[in-house]
């Protein structure tokens, strides 16, 4: 059972455009949402997380908004630029309980802007 | 965040035979994990890299097929036992730092089971 899913393998989008990342979830109690980077032959790198008390978290091209009631997520990057592509993943947590630490990783977007 | 390092980058390995993985931060860190990559699959909790006892493992993985050492704070390492080709992906270690969810992730190690 995919707890976090990323319905969209791949996007492509021209260069200054906006790239809307989206993410489903299904545990209602996951209440800290982050989004990771990853280039090939590299680690993921955090970029922006956003936690359930908040619909919105900037962080200067990058904004993530959060729909509680759709459980759903979305990543905006604006202006989107060749460096930008990449796989990102949405990932969950819940912070009750004892694997309060654990993250949920979904499958990941592949980005690609093209110049 | 926290500077990571992991030996080897990659490695091509005949079946049956086992790859420790070493990973190594710059700072002391509480917690450490070890996560699997599988081709076109997200990331999965193998385990949790506890200093100074046994590491927690995730449901459908084992400590006789993955054991996991945690000498001290800075490091971990992670072997994965009697290879298959189904064994073949990314491995990756992280760590997460008390007061914040985020976990900083190693480079992984592509390993390739023949």
């Amino acid at each position: 059972d995919q707890q976090v899913k990323q319905n969209s393998p791949s996007l492509s989008v021209q260069e200054g455009r906006i790239s809307i990342l989206n993410c489903d979830y299904t545990n209602s109690m996951f209440d800290y949402f982050l989004w990771y980077k990853k280039y090939p032959a590299e680690g993921p790198t955090f970029l922006i997380s956003i936690s359930s008390i908040k619909d919105k978290n900037e962080d200067g091209r990058f904004t993530v908004f959060l729909n509680k009631s759709a459980k759903h997520l979305s990543l905006h990057i604006v202006p989107s630029q060749p460096g930008d592509s990449a796989v990102y993943f949405c990932a969950a947590s819940d912070s009750s309980g004892a694997g309060s630490y654990q993250l949920t990783f979904g499958k990941g977007t592949k980005l690609s802007v093209i110049p | 965040s926290a500077v990571i390092s992991q030996k080897p980058s990659r490695d091509i390995c005949q079946r049956g035979t086992s790859l420790t993985i070493q990973c190594q931060v710059d700072s002391q860190v509480t917690m450490m994990f070890w996560y699997r990559q599988q081709p076109g699959q997200s990331l999965t909790l193998i385990a949790t890299a506890n200093q100074g006892s046994e590491a927690t493992y995730e449901s459908g993985f084992v400590i006789d097929k993955f054991p996991i050492s945690r000498p001290n704070l800075t490091f971990s390492t992670l072997t994965v036992s009697n290879m298959s080709p189904e064994d073949s992906s990314i491995y990756l270690c992280s760590v997460r730092r008390s007061g914040g969810y985020e976990q900083y992730f190693g480079p992984g190690t592509r390993l390739t089971v023949t």
